[in-house]
């Protein structure tokens, strides 16, 4: 099956500097890539998503880029801001007709002021 | 839209007793699935449905655990006999092909 990893584990920024979070999946078969954003006693909440046809997308301060051949994807966040400090997770879509994510273990997130 | 609900939001048991955990999937979406996170393992997949059949129940991890989706607008994920090590967050999701992953607020469990 898929296998999602994500790192750091933790990421600490200064306020106003960008954001990198990256992953690596191991079924080449995967077309689908979410990024959610969790805060403390939420539900995960998407903020942006690529598909495998796609290179990269960009949503205001958030980007994110996929590169197939090596099999990974990173999400950029620039001009951090407090409300950004959450625990993100990227996750992967099977291929093939099969349906499910399969996320990475998460990347907290902390905006120092 | 009031998106996906999950019921209860707090659940407080005692080891043995059965657990049912409720969703209500967004209205119109096809496919309904059922996520656990613990701290230990993160955010697994337990089992989906595609038109209230299920598809692939290969992360539910013990025959403790079942789920059944009667109709499209209900789903319930049971654990009987409920064990400590099932503490988690229970979450349910729901989407429409084409469309993103909806997750609702979750159920956390916890057996004692």
């Amino acid at each position: 099956g898929e296998n999602v990893e994500q790192h750091p584990s933790t990421l600490s920024v200064q306020e106003g500097d960008s954001a990198v979070i990256k992953c690596t999946y191991s079924d080449s078969a995967s077309n689908y890539f979410p990024w959610y954003k969790q805060e403390l006693g939420k539900r995960p909440q998407l903020i942006i998503d690529i598909r495998s046809n796609v290179g990269e997308k960009k949503d205001q301060r958030i980007a994110v880029t996929l590169n197939k051949t090596a099999k990974h994807f990173s999400l950029h966040i620039t001009e951090t801001q407090p409300e950004d400090s959450a625990v993100y997770f990227c996750a992967a879509k099977p291929g093939g007709g099969a349906d499910g994510l399969t996320f990475g273990k998460g990347t907290h997130l902390i905006i120092q002021p | 839209d009031a998106g996906v609900i999950q019921s209860p939001r707090h659940e407080v048991t005692e080891m043995g007793q059965e657990v049912t955990l409720r969703c209500k999937p967004i209205s119109g979406h096809d496919y309904l699935f059922w996520y656990r996170q613990t701290m230990m393992r993160g955010l697994e997949l337990l089992i989906y449905f595609n038109n209230n059949v299920p598809i692939d129940d290969s992360g539910m991890p013990e025959d403790r655990f079942s789920a059944k989706m009667p109709n499209a607008s209900f789903s319930t994920l049971k654990i009987q006999p409920s064990e400590p090590r099932d503490s988690a967050v229970y979450f349910c999701a729901s989407r429409i092909r084409g469309l993103g992953y909806t997750f609702g607020s979750g159920t956390r469990l916890t057996v004692v």
